[in-house]
């Protein structure tokens, strides 16, 4: 069993739709981290959290520590959120290491 | 925001040669970066921490002989993948930490590397 387990492996939504993407993780954590990785390969950092919520324009996470889960929303999708999700997570004392969910395929259609 | 610029963004090369990547924080310093390797429709993996100034240290499974990492400074960390063989073909992606504060990670763009 995967550390990170994330859910939908693969999402398809129209635009304007609310989005859900959930994470679960089974181990000590210090951090998790909401990734962002275009066709091209590259990615970007959206969260970080430890506790919490976080809200970065369209884009929310929350963490439930006690629950061992997180989840990242996204209002109001648009075509060019389309992208692959992923979550991670430092495990504690891990000297920011991180551990990966095998990522969820988002597609935004017109 | 902070920047980190890795190059190159694809390379090919014939088998047996070897080939490096850099990976460069132009803002910042970088005091641990973080090498990993994604081969299609897997999750990323980790392949090395980075620390300026001492060896890196590789995950399990990892040879150091063939994939040396050397983190000669602050801004530079390079990934030198000696004796490419096309089992070697894949994603090679690095981020790096800014200071020892509690903040996210910044990932460079990736190199695809695709050994004939």
């Amino acid at each position: 069993k995967n550390e990170v387990e994330q859910s939908p492996q693969n999402l398809t939504a129209q635009e304007g739709e609310f989005i859900t993407i959930n994470c679960s993780y089974s181990v000590g954590i210090s951090a998790l981290h909401w990734l962002q990785q275009h066709p091209g390969g590259g990615i970007v950092s959206l969260f970080m959290l430890s506790s919490g919520k976080k809200k970065h324009g369209r884009l929310i996470a929350t963490i439930n520590i006690q629950e061992k889960h997180s989840s990242l929303h996204i209002t109001a999708s648009h075509p060019r959120d389309s992208a692959v999700y992923i979550c991670a997570v430092s495990l504690r004392g891990s000297n920011y290491k991180l551990t990966f969910g095998k990522g969820t395929l988002l597609t935004v259609n017109p | 925001g902070a920047v980190v610029s890795q190059h190159p963004s694809w390379v090919i090369c014939k088998s047996g040669t070897s080939v490096k990547i850099e990976c460069r924080s132009l803002d910042f310093q970088a005091t641990t970066m973080f090498w990993y390797r994604q081969f299609p429709k897997q999750s990323l993996m980790l392949m090395a921490t980075s620390n300026e100034g001492s060896k890196a240290t590789y995950e399990q499974g990892v040879e150091k002989d063939k994939f040396l990492i050397n983190h000669a400074s602050l801004t530079l960390s390079t990934l030198t993948v000696t004796s490419a063989h096309p089992e070697d073909s894949s994603f090679y992606i690095c981020s790096a930490r800014r200071g020892l504060t509690n903040e996210k990670l910044f990932f460079g763009s990736g190199t695809q590397l695709s050994v004939l």
